[in-house]
């Protein structure tokens, strides 16, 4: 099976500043990639599907990139609101596999 | 606005079962997959199982094969899970989810309900 290992596991950042996580994929999954984000207590949303399409409604500081089994998730300007942890997620075929979560901090 | 509200969870001793229940509305739900994923205390998001919008395709976590079970009643929107043989491992929140315009992946999710195996 597929394994998604993301990094760092967690990072504290300043409001304003560029935040990368990173998503590594075990085997070629194409643009199969969504990103989620879960704020502490609540369920996890969707930010990002196809590696780099935003989903409606979802603020234009979250961005996507990445092909293959590299993917990145950048925020451009960190705002307090986006405390949360953060999932990469493969969905070419099952099973579906998450990333082991990135918490951000400011 | 689709709304998934699941039910059934509870403490269960080592060995016992438990089903779980995901209750759909605002939508139609018998064209969409839908799936279990659950959430240890203080861990991250890990997939259980998937069925296909006409219940004829399913999937399941190696962790669960064999032990869990998935299916669906579209004529009254709920989706089910039958866990059997459940260990302490299994202690989860357990949130249903359901595809958006792609398969295998969840738009929509319910708050979860809490399982908890323990002696």
């Amino acid at each position: 099976d597929i394994r998604m290992t993301q990094s760092p596991s967690s990072l504290s950042a300043s409001a304003g500043d560029r935040v990368t996580i990173t998503c590594q994929a075990t085997q070629d999954i194409s643009s199969y990639l969504a990103w989620y984000q879960q704020k502490p207590g609540k369920v996890p949303k969707l930010l990002i599907y196809a590696a780099s399409t935003l989903q409606s409604g979802v603020p234009s500081r979250f961005s996507g990139s990445g092909s293959g089994t590299d993917f990145t998730l950048t925020i451009t300007s960190l705002q307090p609101e986006d405390v949360a942890t953060y999932y990469c997620q493969k969905y070419n075929l099952a099973p579906l596999t998450f990333g082991g979560g990135t918490k951000v901090e400011i | 606005q689709v709304q998934l509200v699941e039910s059934g969870g509870g403490v269960v001793q080592p060995g016992g079962s438990l089903r779980l229940s995901c209750a759909v509305s605002g939508l139609t739900h018998s064209t969409s997959g839908m799936h279990w994923v659950r959430q240890a205390p203080g861990k991250g998001l890990e997939w259980v199982a998937f069925i296909r919008y006409d219940g004829n395709k399913k999937h399941y976590a190696d962790s669960v094969k064999g032990r869990f079970s998935i299916s669906r009643d579209n004529s009254k929107n709920i989706m089910y899970l039958q866990m059997n043989s459940l260990t302490v491992a299994d202690t989860a929140v357990y949130f249903c989810a359901k595809d958006g315009d792609f398969v295998f992946l969840p738009v929509d999710w319910g708050q979860g309900t809490l399982v908890t195996v323990s002696s």
